[in-house]
């Protein structure tokens, strides 16, 4: 069965310091995999995304993330971190054949220092 | 823009009362869900939906059930609410395999 694993359920950092999320997924091939982010009060938008090619992606507000086959790993990273971030990232797995199956991690909170 | 409304956004009920939660999109999507989220715990698949009349179970089905008679309604079912199923609900839908899913606003239910 597909699952994914966020490690880290709060992580905080100073702004300006740079920072990685991890995700772990468990899937028989390899899935469609994605970052989400809901701050307080919101609903979830759109990170980013990953299905084939060049395993580094850009998504929106300068963040990237790296697919890593090898440790079934999808990386989310934020180069300099803003007050601004200071939110709740879900990573999210789906699968591609016809009954489409999107699962999300746990979650991962990221407080901001000043 | 795709647009993905729950019937409310508040909602108390009782324990062992039938509970009805609406999700609407008006885009046309084959694939719709049900998510509950709850702290610590991230979102939680509850069903999905690939056409009409087709229903899967997700991760945390019991308790639940689902209807979709029409495309671009989903409803979720609480046949007995339970203190348990206290949560804020959320409704997506997708058009597969990895544009963005689409969330509705959520529904916050409580049962007394």
């Amino acid at each position: 069965a597909q699952s994914v694993t966020q490690p880290d359920i709060h992580i905080t950092v100073s702004e300006g310091a740079s920072l990685e999320l991890r995700c772990n997924y468990s899937y028989g091939a390899t899935p469609y995999l994605f970052w989400y982010v809901q701050s307080p009060g919101q609903g979830l938008q759109l990170l980013l995304k990953y299905f084939s090619g060049d395993t580094l992606v850009q998504g929106i507000k300068g963040f990237e993330a790296e697919f890593q086959r090898s440790q079934s790993a999808f990386y989310l990273r934020i180069p300099s971190v803003h007050w601004s971030d200071a939110a709740e990232y879900f990573c999210a797995v789906a699968s591609g054949d016809s009954s489409y199956k999107l699962i999300f991690g746990s979650g991962t909170r990221l407080l901001v220092r000043p | 823009d795709v647009k993905v409304t729950q019937s409310s956004r508040y909602l108390v009920k009782r324990t062992g009362e039938k509970v009805f939660l609406e999700c609407v999109q008006d885009m046309d999507h084959e694939n719709m869900f049900w998510y509950r989220q709850d702290p610590g715990l991230g979102l939680r698949l509850i069903y999905f939906s690939y056409d009409v009349k087709m229903k899967e179970k997700g991760d945390i089905p019991e308790g639940y059930s689902v209807s979709r008679e029409k495309k671009e309604r989903f409803s979720l079912i609480l046949e007995s609410a339970s203190t348990n199923q206290t949560s804020m609900y959320l409704c997506a839908s997708i058009v597969p395999p990895g544009t963005e899913a689409f969330f509705g606003q959520g529904t916050r239910l409580t049962v007394v």
